[in-house]
């Protein structure tokens, strides 16, 4: 696998389920994201994780809860979602470096999620 | 609050026309622009950066854009689009203060007519 992967790329869930995104990133980079696309909206980050630390947190709802093991996974948990949490998630990462701050952001395929 | 404006929602064209999306942003510190581009199906890619030196950049696939900082903007051209060129452009920009934030535009959707 190259690039950022994510999976799965398509979820159907009920507002009452648990599930969990999963991203992976296999270009070496040291910082990670979470974003949401939904339509005709700019691309909303909701979570940044840098050297696996959790540096930013936009006033994202409890019910999406990141989680980021490693510094090539990065996994968003869902419980009790409601049906305008559906959109397309996106995971991108990048890398930072102390001088120069990060550069251009890689990213996955999205999982399209449906909440009914 | 900082914020990324794209004029052009929706943009068809016919092939071979050329192509010109405006991307203005709100910030008066140091900022590095992105275009990204997204192809039906597809996932965004990186089209072009701009960090320094140089404000006239060129991307890929025949892309080119221009920062211009007394207008804040950082529009993208090509000279002559084809069919190929359909796909979703997003111009975004990354503002340092302590740590750094990028903000992304809604997005132009282009359709090139065969």
């Amino acid at each position: 696998e190259t690039g950022v992967t994510q999976t799965p790329r398509h979820l159907v869930m009920g507002m009452t389920n648990k599930k969990s995104l999963k991203c992976e990133q296999h270009l070496g980079h040291n910082a990670m994201y979470w974003y949401k696309q939904s339509a005709k909206k700019p691309l909303e980050l909701m979570f940044v994780y840098n050297f696996k630390e959790q540096t930013e947190n936009n006033s994202v709802p409890s019910r999406f809860s990141p989680e980021c093991p490693n510094s090539s996974h990065l996994f968003l948990h869902l419980h009790t979602l409601q049906p305008e949490d559906s959109a397309l998630y996106l995971c991108a990462s990048s890398q930072v470096s102390r001088g120069q701050g990060s550069g251009e952001q890689y990213f996955g395929p999205g999982t399209r999620l449906t909440v009914t | 609050a900082q914020s990324v404006s794209q004029h052009n929602h929706h943009v068809i064209l016919s092939e071979a026309a050329s192509l010109e999306l405006g991307c203005n942003y709100s910030y008066g510190g140091t900022v590095n622009l992105f275009w990204y581009v997204q192809y039906p199906g597809q996932h965004l890619q990186l089209l072009l950066k701009y960090f320094s030196g140089d404000p006239l950049v060129k991307g890929i696939k025949g892309f080119e854009a221009e920062f211009i900082k007394s207008k804040f903007s950082f529009n993208l051209r090509k000279p002559s689009v084809q069919w190929s060129d359909t796909a979703e452009y997003f111009c975004a920009v990354k503002v340092t203060s302590g740590t750094y934030k990028y903000i992304f535009g809604t997005g132009t959707r282009l359709k090139v007519l065969a």
